[in-house]
């Protein structure tokens, strides 16, 4: 069965200051691997997707992660965080072939301090 | 854009009560879902929709049921609503020829009282 590990419940950074989010998952074939972010009051908005090719993919808002199949990680990165990032980040794994039904982790909660 | 509508934002009701939650989304997808979210368990699976009159189990169905009868339109239904199902619920919809993106409404949150 397909899960997903974020290990980190909160996360703190000071503004201008640089973000990894740790994100590993769980999955025997070549996942299909998401991060989403939900503001406060909202739904969940995808940042960004990898299905096959460059392991090095870029998403919205300056975001980019990067999938590692031996570390089975797909983490999320973004150089230099602005105070409008604070926000409730999701990792997510699924298999485009059984209608995406995804797996999500439990989310990282990004605080940002200025 | 696609629209994912939840038509409900916050519901207060009585343990023993049927609830009914209602999305509606505007680009003909085939695939719906909705899932519940608890703070520190992320989002969890409770039924997914792949066609109109189509339904599967998710990861945690027991005391949920749902309906496909158009194809826009999922709802989620609390038959006897019990204060372990208070909770924010998310309806998404699935691009699937697409992206592969899932659209989320913005959720509904109940209470249970």
């Amino acid at each position: 069965a397909q899960s997903v590990t974020q290990p980190d419940i909160h996360i703190t950074v000071s503004e201008g200051a640089s973000l990894e989010l740790r994100c590993n998952y769980s999955y025997g074939a070549t996942p299909y691997l998401f991060w989403y972010v939900q503001s406060p009051g909202q739904g969940l908005q995808l940042l960004l997707k990898y299905f096959s090719g460059d392991t090095l993919v870029q998403g919205i808002k300056g975001f980019e992660a990067e999938f590692k199949r031996s570390q089975s990680s797909f983490n999320l990165r973004k150089p230099s965080v602005h105070w409008s990032d604070a926000a409730e980040y999701f990792c997510a794994v699924g298999e485009r072939e059984y209608g995406n039904k995804l797996v999500f982790g439990a989310g990282t909660i990004l605080r940002v301090k200025s | 854009d696609v629209k994912v509508t939840q038509s409900s934002r916050y519901l207060v009701k009585r343990t023993g009560e049927k609830v009914f939650l209602e999305c509606v989304q505007d680009m003909d997808h085939e695939n719906m879902f909705w899932y519940r979210q608890d703070p520190g368990l992320g989002l969890r699976l409770i039924y997914f929709s792949y066609d109109v009159k189509m339904k599967e189990k998710g990861d945690i169905p027991e005391g949920y049921s749902v309906s496909r009868e158009k194809k826009e339109r999922f709802s989620l239904i609390l038959e006897s609503a019990s204060t372990n199902q208070t909770s924010m619920y998310l309806c998404a919809s699935l691009d699937r020829g697409n992206t592969g993106e899932l659209f989320f409404g913005e959720g509904s949150r109940l209470t249970v009282l």
